[in-house]
């Protein structure tokens, strides 16, 4: 298996700017996680989904932000309009329950906002 | 208060030492518990999962207590490879939590 799969790996765009980064699980796996990851705050869960349903977006900082999961092998994460504090290294990972719910990490996409 | 805190560290300790990192968690409903590992920009790797009774894989030994709401992880006779921030990480049921990580420097 090619593991969780991100894209870009490396994103820098100016503040103002919609930033759509890409997400596709392992196959088989029924639980897609989003992540942020600074320095300051460490890794934060932001959304997670189950069987491409939405469970718990409490940790989405705020209305910039969104997901989505369209299939079971694809998942979006938006922000808009991005802002200069949104520069972070956000991962993506996926598990299933039935393995005792250990998450794959995928390579993770850097942002940068000027 | 956060709900899996961890020792930032750093610790430095020369190759062959033994290092341990603790971990508390605060949620008792936690149901299972993790070590993982991550090395400079790279993503967080499953190192070991964390079992009730203890449990060893080679050189690294994993430790909870359910009473305390406690984990640990020791490394023994440390290697230059170990050199990484090792994350300790709680299961809630469908999501799970991470520790800040605590950061590991093995020096020659």
């Amino acid at each position: 298996d090619a593991g969780v799969i991100q894209s870009p790996r490396h994103e820098v765009t100016e503040m103002g700017q919609e930033v759509t980064l890409r997400c596709k699980p392992i196959s088989g796996h029924d639980y897609l996680f989003w992540y942020r990851q600074t320095m300051m705050r460490g890794l934060e869960l932001l959304i997670y989904f189950n069987n491409n349903v939405p469970i718990d977006d409490s940790g989405m900082p705020e209305d910039r932000f969104s997901a989505k999961m369209p299939n079971a092998s694809f998942s979006t994460l938006k922000i808009q309009p991005s802002e200069p504090r949104d520069s972070a290294v956000y991962f993506c990972a996926s598990s299933n329950r039935d393995y005792g719910g250990t998450q794959y990490f995928g390579p993770g996409t850097r942002l940068l906002v000027l | 208060r956060k709900e899996v805190e961890q020792d930032p560290g750093p610790f430095n300790v020369p190759e062959g030492a033994t290092v341990a990192f603790n971990c508390t968690y605060s949620n008792s409903a936690s149901q299972s518990f993790f070590w993982y590992r991550q090395d400079c920009r790279k993503e967080p790797k499953l190192l070991m999962s964390v079992y009730s009774s203890g449990n060893e894989d080679g050189r690294f030994t994993a430790q909870l207590n359910r009473a305390s709401q406690y984990i640990s992880l020791l490394i023994r006779d440390s290697k230059l490879s170990d050199s990484a921030t090792y994350l300790c990480v709680v299961n809630r049921g469908d999501d799970m939590r991470f520790g800040a990580g605590t950061r590991l420097t093995v020096k020659p």
